[in-house]
């Protein structure tokens, strides 16, 4: 069935660093990719999306590019915050209709001053 | 901006008790969800419903799962007879439409179940 594996946190960095996450999906036909964004005390919030290959998902700095050939959708941002500290999750819907998703088991990002 | 209420934030119960966990989707979404997330593995879908009537559910969601609208606003999902393996955390999600990619899902915060 289908799949999402992402990399494993903490992801520990400084402000201002570079930060990537690992993200790749094994599915049948031409699923839509999504990473969502959760806050401490907070729901899941979309953070991007892309519905098909070569699409790039940006908002808030990060970016994130739909590639098929590698079945990745690995997440960016050239300088992160404080602000940014978070859990990450990847996930890709399932082309059933009812938007079903599946998730990734999320990587925890810890930006310190 | 809209969002997706849930309560209890967390509910502690013991093994074989009854448990409720109520939501309240945003008011224009016809699209109701439940996924939940044991901790540290991956958040899990468990039931998609829509028109008062469950559309896909997992295979998670067994005969113990029920979900309810039961006037209009709120959204319940009931486990009959709580096991230990039931302690997660419990998204409610809910969406304007069923198209794939150009609509998303909008989360609650989560209910944290933990069975004793």
């Amino acid at each position: 069935g289908n799949s999402v594996t992402q990399m494993e946190g903490p992801v520990t960095l400084s402000e201002e660093a570079f930060l990537t996450i690992n993200c790749t999906y094994t599915a049948t036909g031409y699923p839509s990719l999504f990473w969502y964004v959760q806050y401490p005390g907070e729901g899941l919030q979309l953070l991007l999306k892309a519905t098909k290959a070569d699409d790039k998902g940006s908002n808030k700095g990060f970016e994130a590019t739909y590639r098929k050939e590698t079945t990745s959708f690995h997440l960016e941002k050239g300088s992160v915050q404080v602000s940014d500290s978070a859990v990450y999750f990847c996930a890709l819907s399932e082309d059933t209709g009812f938007q079903k998703l599946v998730f990734g088991t999320g990587t925890r990002l810890l930006v310190s001053p | 901006e809209p969002e997706v209420t849930q309560t209890p934030s967390h509910q502690v119960t013991q093994m074989g008790q009854e448990v409720i966990l109520r939501c309240v989707p945003i008011s224009n979404h016809l699209y109701f969800y439940w996924y939940r997330q044991i901790l540290g593995q991956k958040v899990e879908f468990l039931v998609s419903f829509y028109n008062n009537e469950i559309s896909e559910k997992s295979e998670i969601f067994d005969d113990q799962f029920s979900v309810e609208r039961p006037d209009g606003s709120n959204f319940t999902l009931k486990i009959r007879s709580t096991k230990l393996e039931d302690s997660a955390m419990y998204f409610c999600a809910s969406s304007e439409s069923q198209v794939s990619g150009a609509n998303v899902l909008t989360f609650g915060a989560g209910s944290r179940l933990t069975v004793l």
